[in-house]
């Protein structure tokens, strides 16, 4: 199965400021389609995860604008340009390009 | 708007079987575009897909290495609902349980249901 590690586990952050979380697969993730299928998640404490990027950099409908994908091959980033109160959460990328789909461990954004 | 609703006994003793449903609104069990999935997460195991099934002509599913030999994924066309059943269970499969729906060709995880805490205990 394919291995995808996160860095950092733990985010301590300021309102306001910037945060990237890192994400690296232990192979590449460009699938036969030319597509690569890169994900990132967001969970709130108690609550589901919500896709917030697909194929790396796409933004799911309703999701601000301050969040952003980027990467190729096996690294990849998300990045939050000003981090407001309501993005405390773990967040967990995920490869959908290998069988079976793996995640992330997480990275937990804290205040 | 597709939602999906879980439900099932947040309780099992070992060596019993987990049942699980996930009940789909604004979708099709059966549609063509879409496969039908459960995951679990757990502190130790993380996030962890454990099956799916889908309908291309016919039914179609796929089972995790780590659960292929005690897991049966069914979907019921009459109720547009699909089932995770569990068989043989320990203390390890404590986990919350999400159903989600994976649209053809996304390759990703777009809507999940709202989670059921299962706990493996006597």
């Amino acid at each position: 199965d394919v291995v995808m590690t996160q860095s950092p586990l733990s985010l301590p952050v300021t309102l306001g400021q910037p945060a990237s979380i890192s994400c690296r697969s232990s192979q590449g993730l460009v699938y036969s389609d030319g597509n690569t299928y890169l994900n990132w998640f967001q969970q709130r404490p108690g609550q589901s995860p919500r896709r917030l990027i697909y194929q790396v950099s796409k933004r799911d409908s309703g999701v601000p604008d301050r969040f952003s994908g980027s990467g190729s091959g096996t690294d990849f980033t998300l990045e939050i340009t000003r981090v407001e109160a309501e993005d405390v959460a773990v967040y967990y990328c995920m490869q959908g390009t290998h069988w079976p789909y793996t995640f992330g461990q997480g990275t937990k954004l804290e205040i | 708007q597709v939602q999906l609703q879980q439900s099932g006994p947040g309780l099992v003793k070992p060596s019993q079987t987990l049942s699980l449903t996930c009940a789909i609104s604004g979708d099709s069990v059966s549609s063509s575009r879409t496969t039908w999935a459960w995951i679990r997460q757990s502190p130790s195991r993380g996030l962890e897909w454990l099956g799916r099934t889908y309908y291309k002509s016919t039914w179609y599913k796929d089972y995790a290495v780590s659960v292929k030999s005690r897991i049966i994924i069914d979907p019921d066309t009459s109720k547009n609902h699909f089932s995770l059943q569990l068989h043989s269970v320990t203390p390890e499969d404590t986990a919350v349980y999400y159903c989600a729906r994976d649209l053809h060709g996304a390759r990703s995880f777009d809507i999940w249901g709202q989670g059921t805490m299962v706990t493996v205990s006597s």
